[in-house]
């Protein structure tokens, strides 16, 4: 089976600007999972998506959103952009049944913002 | 107090030995534990998941899980100089039944 696929890799936006990113999920997985990664911060859940519903959700602003579609891609959205942002965003699929469902990492968006 | 505490490293082991790779949690609730490694500018790959008190193996992996003291280790026999990374835990939290939470994770430097 392909692996979890992310576009674009790399990224670089100036403050202000938007970005959308996109992840298209293992085939059969249904839950689709986004993360921010900074080297402050570590690993931090942004939102995640099952059945085109967001089922769950991090502690970041409203700039922060996403989207599921009914093949499961998913795309996230960053209006507004701050210096802060800079960071790798990561998709994680899974199958969707919740509790103890393993998630699968793709390879990462590495966004820059100047 | 992290939800996830892991120590920062790095922890140094010579080839051929065990490294041993220690994370607590605060929410004595959690259900699901997992370990992902990391590769300097590359995506976590998960190595394990475990749900239940005791051992799981894996290869040269073992997971193990103690509930009541709110810990979970990995062990990694015969370390190798391509098992230098970060090592992360990763647990789901009371009520967060799809949402990991991360420790910051432990370099690991295997050493020739």
């Amino acid at each position: 089976k392909a692996g979890v696929t992310q576009t674009p890799r790399y990224l670089i936006k100036t403050r202000g600007q938007q970005v959308t990113l996109s992840c298209s999920p293992i085939s059969g997985h249904r839950s689709v999972s986004w993360y921010q990664q900074t080297p402050g911060q570590g690993l931090q859940f942004l939102f995640e998506y099952f059945s085109e519903t967001q089922r769950n959700k991090g502690n970041f602003p409203g700039r922060f959103s996403g989207r599921q579609f009914s093949n499961s891609r998913s795309e996230m959205n960053v209006s507004t952009l701050e210096l802060g942002d800079s960071a790798l965003y990561l998709c994680a699929s899974s199958v969707g049944r919740g509790q103890g469902d393993t998630q699968y990492f793709g390879p990462g968006t590495r966004l820059t913002v100047l | 107090q992290k939800e996830v505490e892991q120590n920062s490293g790095p922890l140094s082991v010579p080839e051929g030995a065990i490294a041993s790779l220690n994370c607590t949690y605060s929410d004595r609730g959690s259900q699901s534990f997992f370990w992902y490694r990391q590769y300097s500018g590359k995506s976590p790959e998960l190595i394990m998941s475990i749900y239940s008190n005791g051992d799981k193996e894996d290869g040269r992996f073992t997971a193990q899980l103690n509930k009541a003291s709110q810990y979970v280790s990995l062990l990694i026999r015969d370390s190798q100089p391509s098992d230098s990374a970060t090592y992360l835990c990763a647990v789901t939290l009371t009520g967060t039944a799809s949402k990991l939470t991360f420790g910051t994770g432990t370099r690991l430097q295997v050493t020739l």
